[in-house]
């Protein structure tokens, strides 16, 4: 089975700390996914990557970014973290282009910004 | 832009009956994955059912169908004799099929059973 793990299932941290979401997939997935998601606005991408350090921009990118230094680790960064960045981010992997797949989740990050 | 758009933020089901979440989307592209997704209550997202545009076909995954209408853009999930354990919130969602490229998912349905 393919497994996507979250470093952490509940986070708090301090407004204007720098935040590390961890996430690691062992299926050697070439893309990998970071999303937001908050009551009835669904999932959202922030980031996702495609390939070891590339990585490109979603629908809400700004205040966060990302790191891939290994295919299987994708990295969310919340370079100082505001109370608005009080979410659940979810991680994902799939296979790349043209095969014929979906995508699979972590668990889940919750968030609290205080 | 490619969007998908559930219209039912919720709904309700008495258990053993069938219910169906719609979904429609709005693309350009001829080759896709559309996608359904289940999230339980506290739980991990996980696919339901999964089908290629390429295909005249509609998915079935046991209790799970679809109802795929490529001209008009639309993919309905209906399940039948509902369980407590369909309780949960549904994502619709397209991927173009010859790029990596990003999910797209819907805002979701959330799915009551009725005892």
């Amino acid at each position: 089975d393919v497994k996507v793990t979250q470093s952490s299932r509940y986070l708090v941290k301090r407004t204007g700390e720098k935040v590390f979401l961890e996430c690691v997939q062992d299926m050697d997935h070439e893309n990998m996914f970071w999303y937001r998601q908050d009551p009835g606005l669904g999932l959202r991408l922030i980031y996702f990557s495609y390939d070891v350090k590339m990585k490109e921009k979603g629908d809400i990118p700004e205040g966060y970014s990302v790191s891939r230094e290994k295919k299987e680790r994708f990295s969310l960064i919340l370079e100082s973290a505001s109370t608005n960045q009080t979410s659940m981010y979810l991680c994902a992997s799939s296979l790349g282009a043209g095969m014929n797949t979906e995508a699979f989740f972590g668990q889940g990050t919750r968030l609290t910004v205080v | 832009a490619q969007t998908v758009t559930q219209s039912q933020p919720e709904m309700s089901v008495q258990e053993a009956e069938t219910v169906t979440l719609s979904c429609t989307y709005d693309t350009s592209e001829s080759d896709y994955y559309l996608f359904w997704y289940k999230q339980p209550p506290s739980r991990q997202m996980i696919l339901v059912i999964r089908q290629e545009a390429y295909k005249q076909q509609n998915a079935t995954e046991n209790r799970f169908s679809v109802n795929f209408q490529k001209a008009a853009k639309s993919f309905s999930l209906k399940i039948s004799d509902s369980q407590l354990g369909d309780a949960a919130m549904y994502f619709c969602a397209y991927r173009w099929m010859n790029r990596d490229d990003k999910i797209i998912f819907g805002k979701g349905t959330r799915l009551h059973i009725l005892p």
